[in-house]
């Protein structure tokens, strides 16, 4: 039972450099959505994808790009990274926006 | 645009007394409501959810909420805690039943047990 897989669990990066989050799900899900933690401030939706091939941008999108290549997969990009990404970032699967979300075990990010 | 707010940051209660952590939200029709918990460096786990239909909903671990339009609230209850209850928790709200509503979290209470 793998349910939500993120990869990797843990990275540093250094200012400007890229990176891609990756994110599987085995559920079959439609819906997915990657999220950021910040001390007190919860988790803030970044990017979610309604189904495979649509992405729609949530609270906190700028700075990020995602791509929904299949309805397994839902990858987040950072393109040049900034120590304000420094964070903890969820990855989700649902089958609709109305029901459960499953989480994965989070990446933690720092940028230096 | 919804919105979830959770007024308590860190809420503290011994062991064996009851809890409520409270959330309101703002959203113009009939939400889809949700309790996470958070336990250290783990991921999120459903608690308990409301879609519809009687009003007070329960959960897994003991764990109760009771939603009020009126005032716009779905408050988590539990008659006793137990040490392991230690976590922070999370309200959420869906904009409805379809692959297209975003889901959006308040920023979190988080509860701590006294021996």
């Amino acid at each position: 039972n793998a349910g939500v897989t993120q990869t990797p669990k843990f990275q540093v990066l250094k200012t400007g450099q890229s990176m891609t989050l990756q994110c599987a799900q085995d559920m079959n899900h439609n819906s997915m959505y990657w999220y950021r933690q910040d001390p007190g401030m919860g988790l803030r939706l970044i990017y979610y994808s309604a189904s495979e091939g649509t992405t729609d941008k949530g609270e906190v999108p700028n700075g990020y790009n995602v791509s929904r290549l299949n309805k397994r997969e839902f990858s987040l990009r950072l393109e040049s990274a900034a120590p304000s990404q420094t964070s903890v970032y969820f990855c989700a699967s649902g089958d609709r926006g109305g029901t459960e979300a499953f989480f994965g075990q989070g990446t933690r990010l720092t940028v230096v | 645009a919804q919105s979830v707010t959770q007024p308590d940051i860190h809420i503290t209660v011994s062991e064996g007394a009851s809890l409520e952590l409270r959330c309101n939200y703002s959203y113009g029709a009939t939400p889809y409501l949700f309790w996470y918990v958070q336990s250290p460096g783990q991921g999120l786990q459903l608690l308990l959810k409301y879609f519809s239909g009687d009003t007070l909903v329960q959960g897994i671990k003991g764990f109760e909420a009771e939603f009020k339009r009126s005032q716009s609230s779905f408050n988590l209850r539990k008659p006793s805690v137990h040490w392991s209850d230690a976590a922070e928790y999370f309200c959420a709200v869906a904009q409805g039943y379809s692959s297209a509503s975003k889901i959006i979290f308040g920023s979190g209470t988080r509860l701590s047990i006294r021996p």
